[in-house]
């Protein structure tokens, strides 16, 4: 199984300032099927990126995703006060398995 | 507009059965994957499993293995989620969500179910 880890456990952040979520996994496997979602408190998780960079519909272009291998990054690039949250990351290259969360706090 | 409608909470007692369903609209059951996916009470996000509703083709991930059952109703456009012998760690809100042919990503999901496992 892969063991995708993000870090750091939490991020506190002043609004405007750029926040940047790792997630690492602990094997290669097809790097263009990496997901990334916003959960916010009492809501399902929402999906921001797929294939690795893509925006989904509606997400604003300061959400941007990259990275390949085994390290990936979202990169949050002014944050606004509505990003707090907890982001997760996702792959289905080798089953199919979650991060265990970067919650996103603004100061 | 693509939907996915969850049954209301549950409370179950240990060793009991419960049953959820995700009703969908919008779209065809059948042209999807409808997979499940548990959340423990402030904890991450963790794949259940996966109905291919077109031909049957059902995948669980392996914790979950032997004590759920997924399946699909396409005449009611519905997917469902059991699980037996409830014991206390199952107490969680349980999504399920799509994924379409060929991706990798989940959307939408359901709203969530809360099942608590209380004697």
């Amino acid at each position: 199984e892969v063991v995708l880890t993000q870090s750091p456990g939490t991020l506190s952040l002043s609004p405007g300032e750029r926040a940047t979520l790792s997630c690492r996994a602990s094997q290669t496997f097809s790097s263009s099927v990496v997901a990334w979602y916003q959960q916010k408190p009492g809501q399902a998780p929402r999906l921001l990126i797929y294939g690795v960079s893509n925006r989904a519909t509606g997400i604003p272009d300061r959400f941007s995703g990259g990275g390949s291998g085994t390290d990936f990054t979202l990169t949050i690039s002014r944050l606004e006060p509505e990003d707090s949250a907890v982001y997760y990351c996702q792959q289905y290259g080798s089953s199919l398995t979650f991060g265990g969360g970067t919650k996103v706090e603004i100061k | 507009e693509v939907q996915l409608l969850q049954s209301g909470p549950e409370v179950k007692k240990p060793g009991t059965t419960v049953k959820i369903s995700c009703k969908v609209s919008g779209f065809n059951l059948t042209d999807h994957y409808m997979h499940w996916v548990q959340q423990a009470p402030g904890k991450g996000l963790e794949w259940v499993g996966l109905v291919d509703a077109q031909d049957g083709d059902i995948i669980y991930a392996d914790k979950f293995q032997g004590r759920v059952t997924i399946s699909a109703d396409t005449s009611l456009d519905t997917a469902y989620l059991e699980l037996r012998g409830l014991r206390s760690e199952d107490t969680a809100l349980y999504y399920c969500a799509r994924i379409k042919p060929g991706a990798h990503w989940f959307d939408p999901w359901g709203q969530g179910t809360l099942v608590t496992v209380s004697s």
